[in-house]
């Protein structure tokens, strides 16, 4: 079945540190792709997203680039804030009406 | 409403009793989702509703959970006999059927003593 790996947690790192959390998938088909992040105490919310190879998600100064050859979605921040801390998860979905398939979360933590 | 809201936020419940769980979805949301979050565990995807139907619901760990969605609109968790292995954030996600992208609720606490 279709699966979703990231890099094990926590990440630690100073203010305007560069960031990258790896993630990688396995599907059958063509999947959208997406960064959901958790601030703490908040729920889950949508970071980014791309939905066919070579697009690039952006948003917040993150972005990932779908990359199908490499079966890869890898988080990036040229220079993170505290702000950042949180919990980052990669997730898949085959198409509508399908279940985002998520991976266990990295944990990020930017300290000043 | 505005966004997609679980009921009660915080659950604690003596182990063997049966516990609900409500999801109130995006308005015009036709797909719902619940998913468990454990320590450690990620977030693991227990049952998908596609308006009252539920044509995925292969990851319900054991015949103790069940779900049902009414009117194309709120959805129950039922955890039958709860174990303390239950305990978890339990989160609700909705989305149009046009699109896989979800909006998550804040999630209910399930602590089981």
């Amino acid at each position: 079945g279709d699966s979703v790996t990231q890099m094990e947690g926590p990440v630690t790192l100073s203010e305007e540190a560069f960031l990258t959390i790896n993630c990688t998938y396995t599907a059958t088909g063509y999947p959208s792709l997406f960064w959901y992040v958790q601030y703490p105490g908040e729920g889950l919310q949508l970071l980014l997203k791309a939905t066919k190879a070579d697009d690039k998600g952006s948003n917040k100064g993150f972005e990932a680039t779908y990359r199908k050859e490499t079966t890869s979605f890898h988080l990036e921040k040229g220079s993170v804030q505290v702000s950042d801390s949180a919990v980052y998860f990669c997730a898949l979905s085959e198409g509508a009406g399908t279940a985002l398939i998520f991976g266990k979360g990295t944990t990020l933590s930017v300290s000043s | 409403g505005a966004g997609v809201s679980q009921s009660p936020s915080n659950k604690v419940t003596e182990k063997g009793k049966d516990v609900e769980l409500r999801c109130d979805p995006i308005s015009g949301h036709t797909a719902l989702y619940w998913y468990r979050q454990s320590l450690g565990q990620g977030l693991e995807f227990l049952i998908y509703f596609q308006g009252n139907s539920a044509p995925d619901k292969s990851g319900l760990p054991s015949d103790r959970f069940s779900a049902e969605r009414t009117g194309g609109s709120v959805s129950t968790l039922t955890i039958q006999r709860t174990q303390q292995e239950d305990s978890a954030v339990y989160l609700c996600a909705s989305s149009f059927t046009g699109g896989p992208e979800a909006f998550f609720g804040q999630g209910t606490r399930l602590t089981v003593v």
